[in-house]
């Protein structure tokens, strides 16, 4: 009963280094999500997709990349980090209709120094 | 526009006092949905309940009730005789199709500390 994993866990980078984060899910969920979550600030959505092979930015998208080659996957690709990237980064999947709850993974703990 | 407001950044109670989190939400949205999560000091995120917006029934479960008032634009959340492990970070989120394609907007978050 995986539901929605996040690989790494943690991860600490120095400025301008890329990584990639993978969310995989095994729920058969057609919607993903990722977030970042920083103090105050709540849950802010960086990038989503409604479907294997589509994105769509969200509020904070700048400085990340996404793709979903797969139906579950969703990768999220920082090609030079910054400070300002230093987050916790949640992934979620959602079965695709509105009353459906996020379920999350338990997240990325990302320094960029 | 869609927002979700919650006021309270932090609230602290002694075990066994009741608390009430408050949300307050904005859209233009006449079916949208309202939840709760729970992030324990763990960090993992727990769904809680979802309400839709024809729906105004007060729900209770175990300790947890929550109220949602479409007059005031309101979806409470009451945790009565509080306990430690009640202790964590609150999010409400609501979800409506006016925005785009079901996205998820979240409130702040209230941390609840429950002291012993």
């Amino acid at each position: 009963n995986a539901g929605v994993t996040q690989t790494p866990k943690f991860r600490v980078l120095k400025t301008g280094q890329s990584m990639t984060l993978l969310c995989a899910q095994d729920m058969n969920h057609e919607y993903m999500y990722w977030y970042r979550q920083d103090p105050g600030m709540g849950l802010r959505l960086i990038h989503y997709s409604v479907g294997e092979g589509t994105t769509a930015k969200g509020e904070v998208p700048d400085g990340y990349n996404v793709s979903r080659l797969k139906k579950q996957n969703f990768l999220l690709g920082l090609e030079s980090a910054a400070p300002s990237q230093t987050s916790v980064y949640f992934c979620a999947s959602m079965a695709g209709s509105i009353n459906s709850p996020l379920h999350f993974g338990n997240g990325t703990r990302l320094t960029v120094t | 526009a869609q927002k979700v407001t919650q006021a309270q950044t932090e609230i602290s109670v002694v075990e066994k006092e009741d608390v009430t989190l408050d949300c307050v939400y904005e859209t233009r949205d006449t079916t949208y949905y309202l939840f709760w999560y729970k992030q324990p000091p763990s960090g993992e995120l727990v769904f809680l309940i979802r309400r839709n917006s024809f729906d105004e029934q007060n729900e209770i479960s175990g300790r947890y009730s929550w109220n949602f008032q479409k007059s005031t634009s309101s979806f409470n959340f009451t945790i009565t005789a509080s306990q430690v492990v009640d202790s964590a970070v609150y999010f409400c989120a609501l979800s409506g199709t006016l925005s785009g394609t079901y996205k998820y907007i979240f409130g702040t978050g209230t941390r609840l500390k429950v002291l012993a």
